[in-house]
């Protein structure tokens, strides 16, 4: 039972356009959400987090999106880069340690 | 060091064989993780340690795992009997704080990972 989904397992976008990642979660007790970036051969990098107080975040090209009705946060990424390409995951907690993740979804950013 | 290591990155062995994976947190972080990634899968949370104490075994998936932590500082996770389906990478983490009372648990950061590769 996957708790938390990420239904693309891949995305392709041009340098400099918009990428948008999405994420959805079943579980409502959910009330902390968290955007990992992984390169190869590399562990997880926290990107971005945000509370379930709030419906968005913003730190620099980065904007994580939560919508609680629809149980779905998205990533957005503006303007993409290169250097962007990676795995992206998201993780959701219920105001515990325990992080759920999803099965990533991995960028290409096209020069 | 400035980030959290693991070592060995990439481990092979033979069905039945024992392993040790080593986790060196960052300095002054409480808290560690350990979670597993299987091919195609997230990252599978496995046992939390606060200091050296273990509150949360939940994840290992059988007795044939353990994992210790010594001085609050480096964790072993050993892996007894190993079979194929225990191939994955094992993914230490560590946050400065981890799970206190009544406030947001904190940011967990994550080495880079060891590839066991079980024949």
């Amino acid at each position: 039972d996957q708790q938390v989904k990420q239904n693309s397992p891949s995305l392709s976008v041009q340098e400099g356009r918009i990428s948008i990642l999405n994420c959805d979660y079943t579980n409502s007790m959910f009330d902390y959400f968290l955007w990992y970036k992984k390169y190869p051969a590399e562990g997880p990098t926290f990107l971005i987090s945000i509370s379930s107080i709030k419906d968005k975040n913003e730190d620099g090209r980065f904007t994580v999106f939560l919508n609680k009705s629809a149980k779905h946060l998205s990533l957005h990424i503006v303007p993409s880069q290169p250097g962007d390409s990676a795995v992206y995951f998201c993780a959701a907690s219920s105001g515990t340690y325990k992080y759920i993740f999803g099965t990533g979804t991995r960028l290409k950013v096209l020069a | 060091g400035a980030g959290v290591s693991q070592s060995p990155s990439n481990k092979v062995t033979e069905k039945g064989k024992d392993v040790e994976l080593r986790c060196d947190p960052i300095s002054g972080h409480t808290a560690l993780y350990w979670y597993r990634q299987s091919l195609g899968q997230g990252l599978e949370f496995l046992i939390y340690f606060q200091g050296n104490s273990a509150p949360d075994k939940s994840g290992l998936p059988s007795d044939r795992f353990s994992a210790e932590r010594t001085g609050g500082s480096v964790s072993t996770l050993t892996i007894q009997r190993t079979q194929q389906e225990d191939s994955a990478v094992y993914l230490c983490a560590s946050s400065l704080e981890g799970a206190t009372r009544g406030h947001r648990t904190d940011t967990q950061y994550f080495g880079p990972g060891t590839r066991l590769t079980v024949l």
